[in-house]
């Protein structure tokens, strides 16, 4: 079985730093994209980025870029997310999804089943 | 990029048709046919229902169909049943920004 597997709730103050995880298993790590997606409390989906672990190329939104890191360990299957300094407007869940395979798969199944991040001095 | 708009909430009754409709510009849905659909449960994480616009994930119900025309793509859910509440968004490929999402759609089974 294809699975995402998220790392646990993580609760941390303004300024602080934390690395969340997202570790697949059930198939061939480094050869489909993973994607970050953030959704605020009692908001939509946004997309964040997405890495691809077999050689570690990485694009970010916009909307993201500079703010976090996306990174992969590939010899033990997962993906990170990081902040180096975490805002009040940072508190959200955040989803890890696979990408498709082949280049014309552009879209995400299956998802992790979510982090929460809580920022609150 | 802006998200993709969708309509806040719709609603129907057990056994009828809803349509959920996906509006984007022609630099994410005109421009490709990689529209996908997903459901969310309250708490839980998207399930893929629809990828390339129309096609059905596996072990979806074939009451979930999908649909584009020009920038705007809809998602038609037929014989509404009560387990069919839930949000659904929208999803379109966009090049240079990779990826956009619609707002979300509030489906309430009266």
């Amino acid at each position: 079985e294809v699975q995402l597997v998220q790392s646990g709730a993580e609760v941390k103050k303004p300024g602080e730093s934390v690395m969340i995880s997202c570790k697949g298993s059930g198939y061939t790590f480094t050869s489909y994209w993973i994607a970050w997606v953030r959704q605020m409390p009692g908001k939509g989906l946004e997309w964040m980025g997405i890495i691809f672990p077999g050689d570690s190329e990485t694009r970010y939104s916009p909307s993201f870029q500079g703010h976090v890191t996306i990174s992969a360990d590939k010899s033990i299957s997962t993906a990170y997310l990081q902040w180096n300094s975490l805002k009040a407007s940072d508190t959200a869940m955040y989803f890890c999804a696979r990408r498709g395979r082949l280049h014309d798969m552009k879209w995400f199944d299956p998802w992790g089943q979510g982090t929460l991040v809580t920022v609150s001095s | 990029q802006s998200a993709l708009t969708q309509p806040a909430s719709v609603s129907g009754s057990p056994g009828q048709s809803i349509t959920i409709s996906c509006t984007g510009t022609i630099s994410d849905v005109g421009d490709y046919e990689f529209v996908s659909w997903y459901q969310q449960y309250p708490g839980k994480a998207p399930r893929l229902l629809i990828y390339d616009v129309s096609k059905r994930s596996s072990g979806v119900s074939n009451r979930f169909s999908g649909s584009k025309s020009a920038n705007s793509a809809s998602l038609t859910i037929s014989g509404l049943q009560d387990e069919d509440e839930a949000d659904y968004y929208c999803c379109s490929y966009a090049d240079s920004t990779n990826w956009v999402f619609g707002g979300g759609t509030k489906l309430t089974v009266l």
